[in-house]
């Protein structure tokens, strides 16, 4: 059975930085890429950037280019999201997730979700 | 960035009847060496992460009941539930996944009449 599990709910303030895992299971981890997705409140889905688990390679969304960092560890079969420099716009539940296949950004399985509030 | 314009923002269908939601990109997303349209369809209920309904557009994920089809090409496609049933209350989003940054539409909330 595929599944990605992330970890818990995260406060933190603003300007502080949040690291989020993605542990996946039901697979070889290296054979398909990782992305990050995230959904704030009454706003679209929103794509962050993805990682290819064989190398580290990454790929990230401009406007989030230089606050996130998406990194691995295959050993652990586990993938980290980090975004810096946290605004109350971050607010947002993030997910991990799965291509479809490999090469193709259909995603499938999505992991559980981790609701991230940015407040002072 | 390709822009997905989904239409309408909500629907209220009766049990058993068709919904039909749009979604509209803003550039092909028709890649013409192999003919395909790289175009997603999702379904969220609330408090669920999205799941995955179609994709090339057309092709049904493994699970998905056939009353659920997508059809459309280049800019233009569209999610059909040929008979609406109470479980297929949710939210519908279209994704295109033919460059980067991968864009999603805003989101068709579907509920029963």
């Amino acid at each position: 059975h595929v599944q990605l599990v992330q970890s818990g709910a995260e406060v933190k303030k603003p300007g502080a930085s949040v690291k989020v895992s993605c542990k996946a299971s039901g697979y070889t981890f290296t054979t398909y890429a990782i992305h990050w997705v995230r959904q704030a409140p009454g706003q679209r889905l929103e794509w962050m950037g993805w990682i290819n688990p064989v190398n580290g390679n990454t790929r990230y969304s401009q406007k989030f280019q230089g606050r996130v960092t998406i990194t691995r560890d295959t050993s652990a079969s586990t993938a980290y999201m980090e975004l810096s420099s946290l605004r109350s716009e971050d607010t947002a539940v993030y997910y991990c997730v799965r291509e479809l296949v490999a090469g193709v950004f259909a995603f499938d399985p999505w992991g559980q979700g981790t609701l991230v509030t940015v407040s002072s | 960035d390709i822009v997905m314009t989904q239409s309408p923002d909500s629907l209220a269908v009766s049990l058993g009847e068709r919904a039909t939601i749009n979604c509209k990109s803003s550039q092909s997303v028709l890649y013409s060496s192999n003919n395909k349209n790289y175009l997603t369809w999702y379904q969220q209920k609330p408090g669920q992460p999205p799941k995955l309904l179609i994709y090339w557009a057309s092709t049904r994920e493994s699970g998905v009941p056939d009353r659920f089809s997508g059809s459309g090409s280049g800019t233009d496609f569209t999610l059909t539930i040929s008979s609406l049933q109470a479980e297929d209350v949710a939210v519908y989003y279209c994704q295109q996944y033919y460059e980067t940054p991968l864009t999603f539409g805003g989101g068709t909330k579907v509920e029963i009449k």
